[in-house]
C-alpha cells in the first residue's frame, strides 16, 4: 500500500462548490504540505503543518484552507472554487527528524473547477 | 531567502545519449540539494540529495549529480537515457533556516527519443 494517499484521485466541480482534498499517510510523519503544481510554475505551496496543533500558510494560501484532523491527516478545502484553482494538487510529508526536510510525496489529486 | 533556478523547460535526447539537466540555486551557505522525478500520472519521487561531504552524489535508477559551489550549481546526469526515462525533474533547495521547507524549481520535462 502507498505510504501516502490522496483521494479524490480526480475531481470535476462547478464555480462556487466547496470541495475538500483529502489526504492520509501511514509513514508516521509529523510534518505535512500541500501543493499545486500548474504547468511551467512548478510545485507552490499552499499551507504546511509540523504536527497536528501547527498550521502555517504558504506561499499562496489565498482561497484555501486546511485541517489537520490527526497525524496521518491533513485535508485541504476551497471553500468556493474558482476557475483559476484548476491545478494539480500535491499533498507531500517529512520527518521531523530529518532535517534536512526529504519529502515524500502523494499521487496528486486533479482538481477541474469549470 | 533561497530560490531554485531550472533553465531549460524542455529537453528532448535520444534513447541511448547522455543527459544533463541543470539546475541553479541561490541561498547564502551550503544548501540542501535534492533532485525529484515526476512521472505520468505519479507523485514526486526523490532520485538523489546532497547535504554535505563528496560533492558527486549517486542516485536511483543510473542518475547522478554533482554540487559546484562556485557555479551554485546542482546539475543531473545521467549517461545513458532509456525510454522510461521521459518524466518531469524538479530540482529542490532546503535550508537549516527554514526548517521545514524546501523550494521547488519549475521544472524540467524531458522526452526520449527512439
Amino acid at each position: 500500500d502507498a505510504d501516502v494517499t490522496q483521494t479524490p484521485r480526480n475531481r470535476i466541480t462547478k464555480t462556487g462548490k466547496r470541495i475538500m482534498l483529502e489526504c492520509s499517510q501511514t509513514k508516521g510523519h509529523d510534518r505535512m504540505y500541500w501543493y499545486r503544481q500548474d504547468p511551467g510554475l512548478g510545485l507552490r505551496l499552499i499551507y504546511y503543518s509540523f504536527d497536528v496543533k501547527d498550521i502555517n500558510k504558504g506561499e499562496i494560501s489565498d482561497g484555501y484552507s486546511v485541517s489537520r484532523q490527526a497525524q496521518a491527516k491533513f485535508s485541504l478545502s476551497l471553500e468556493s472554487a474558482i476557475p483559476n484553482q484548476t491545478a494539480l494538487y500535491f499533498c507531500a510529508t517529512s520527518d521531523t527528524g530529518d532535517s534536512y526536510n526529504e519529502q515524500f510525496f502523494g499521487p496528486g489529486t486533479r482538481l477541474t473547477v469549470l | 531567502a533561497q530560490s531554485v533556478t531550472q533553465p531549460d523547460i524542455h529537453i528532448t535526447v535520444s534513447e541511448g545519449a547522455s543527459l544533463e539537466l541543470r539546475c541553479n540555486y541561490s541561498y547564502g551557505a551550503t544548501p540542501y540539494l535534492f533532485w525529484y522525478v515526476q512521472s505520468p500520472g505519479q507523485g514526486l519521487q526523490l532520485l538523489l540529495k546532497y547535504f554535505s561531504g563528496d560533492t558527486l552524489v549517486q542516485g536511483i535508477k543510473g542518475f547522478e549529480a554533482e554540487f559546484k559551489r562556485s557555479q551554485s550549481s546542482f546539475n543531473l546526469r545521467k549517461p545513458s537515457v532509456h525510454w522510461s526515462d521521459a518524466a518531469e525533474y524538479f530540482c529542490a533547495v532546503g535550508a537549516p533556516t527554514n526548517a521545514g521547507k524546501s523550494t521547488f524549481g519549475d521544472g524540467t520535462t524531458l522526452t526520449v527519443k527512439p
